[in-house]
């Protein structure tokens, strides 16, 4: 059974500092999404990552994925407020039915 | 192109009521995917159909748990004799299906409060 943790669930940054996300699963997957998602909101996708090695970035936003290590990154790069959310990865189950299982949440707060 | 619809987009209930939740997928898709997301908690798999078909069903509770995706019409999922527990958002996703662009889009889901 796939399983995704990521770490850490709750960060505290002040404006202008760095950060990394952890996802780690425990299955084979060749699509691994990150997802922000505001209070009371839907999910917003930010990033697809299909193969060992891919980067992508977005504004202040990078992510990569090792499909060797079943690892993917999420790091911030001079945070602002306005990145203040909860931040998910989900991996894509892989054979037969094919549905997403969600990490816990990164809840980041960027304070000024 | 319209996204994924979801309504009501609130819903109150008392203990013991009926819960239906309506899910519009996007034009052209015909992948249906229900999540529930618990207070605090990332979004579970319930449910994945396909038009008047159950592909996946491992994440629903056995019980007062069902959903379908008739030919016309949107995707449901029923909650019978909700209780305190089902409070939660629901959200629905639709994709294409299998193929290059396997993402599934998101609604804006339905919050349910059960009193």
């Amino acid at each position: 059974e796939l399983k995704v943790e990521q770490n850490p669930l709750f960060l505290s940054m002040q404006e202008g500092k760095n950060y990394t996300i952890y996802c780690n699963y425990s299955t084979t997957s060749d699509r691994l999404y990150w997802y922000r998602q505001d209070p009371g909101k839907s999910l917003e996708s930010l990033f697809v990552l299909l193969s060992n090695g891919a980067v992508k970035q977005e504004g202040r936003l990078m992510a990569s994925l090792d499909t060797k290590a079943r690892l993917s990154t999420l790091h911030i790069t001079a945070a602002v407020h306005d990145l203040s959310a909860t931040y998910f990865c989900a991996v894509l189950t892989q054979g037969g039915s094919e549905k997403l299982v969600f990490g816990k949440g990164t809840k980041l707060t960027v304070n000024p | 192109n319209a996204g994924v619809m979801q309504n009501p987009r609130h819903l109150v209930r008392r203990r013991g009521q009926e819960a239906r939740l309506r899910c519009s997928p996007m034009k052209g898709h015909s992948h249906v995917y229900w999540y529930r997301q618990l207070p605090e908690e990332g979004l579970k798999f319930m449910v994945y159909l396909q038009k008047e078909n159950i592909i996946d069903e491992s994440g629903m509770p056995k019980e007062r748990f069902s959903a379908e995706f008739p030919k016309e019409g949107p995707s449901i999922l029923r909650i019978q004799q909700v209780v305190r527990g089902d409070s939660a958002a629901y959200f629905c996703a639709s994709s294409p299906g299998p193929g290059r662009d396997r993402e599934q889009y998101f609604g804006p889901g339905t919050r349910l409060t059960v009193t």
